[in-house]
């Protein structure tokens, strides 16, 4: 059975970089598939922030690429996401995910989610 | 960036009856990757369609998705109490993929 679980600072000041991490178990990230992350502002729709193939690619969402950054560490099974700048804008919750490839693109896998508050 | 309208906004149906969700791209699903998602409250959401019409592992065939190009339509054909939540239509076959503001599923 996959699972991942996010993890990081819950708490972030405006102008830092919000940094988490997602640890996967159940299946060796580069074995394949794409790795990502999606995020909910409170009371709001998904919006998908970006992902990256187990071999390096990255796939940023236009509206935010010039503040991300998804990387993956192979030896520890995880992946990172770091978002800088961040306003109050950024407060959500961080789902980190995996997707297939083609027509099996969707997200089949999903974290539990970590919220993230910006405020000094 | 494509937009996904999802109608209506809230559905009040009561259990047994059936429900129908649609979803409205503005411009053409890319060979149909159009994917469903359920969404209780405090969780994440839950696959239930890919490819537009294809159930996802351990689905219930009470959910159905169907439709092509700009049109797709989830349907549930008898609600069971558990199926009051929120669903998420997302396409994914192009760059960035877009999900759509959702539609909720309450109880009448």
């Amino acid at each position: 059975q996959v699972q991942l679980q996010e993890s990081g600072p819950g708490l972030v000041k405006p102008s830092e970089t919000l940094s988490l991490t997602c640890a996967v178990s159940g299946y060796s990230i580069s074995s394949g598939y794409y790795w990502g992350w999606i995020r909910q502002p409170p009371g709001k729709g998904l919006e998908w922030i970006g992902s990256m193939y187990h071999s390096g690619s990255t796939y940023y969402n236009p509206s935010l690429k010039s503040r991300v950054t998804i990387s993956v560490d192979t030896s520890k099974n995880q992946f990172s996401l770091k978002l800088s700048s961040v306003t109050a804008a950024d407060t959500a919750v961080y789902f980190c995910a995996r997707r297939g490839s083609g027509r099996l693109g969707a997200i089949d896998y999903w974290g539990q989610g970590i919220l993230v508050t910006v405020s000094s | 960036e494509i937009v996904l309208t999802q109608s209506p906004g809230t559905l009040s149906l009561s259990p047994g009856e059936r429900a129908t969700l649609s979803c409205r791209a503005s411009q053409s699903v890319s060979s149909n990757y159009l994917a469903w998602y359920q969404q209780k409250p405090g969780q994440a959401p839950r696959l239930l369609i890919y490819g537009a019409s294809s159930r996802a592992t351990g689905i219930p065939d009470r959910f159905s998705g169907s439709g092509s190009g700009t049109d797709f339509t989830l349907s549930i054909s008898r609600l069971e109490p558990e199926d009051f939540a929120v669903y998420y239509c997302q396409q994914y076959g192009s760059s960035p993929g877009t999900f759509g503001q959702g539609t909720k599923v309450e109880i009448k």
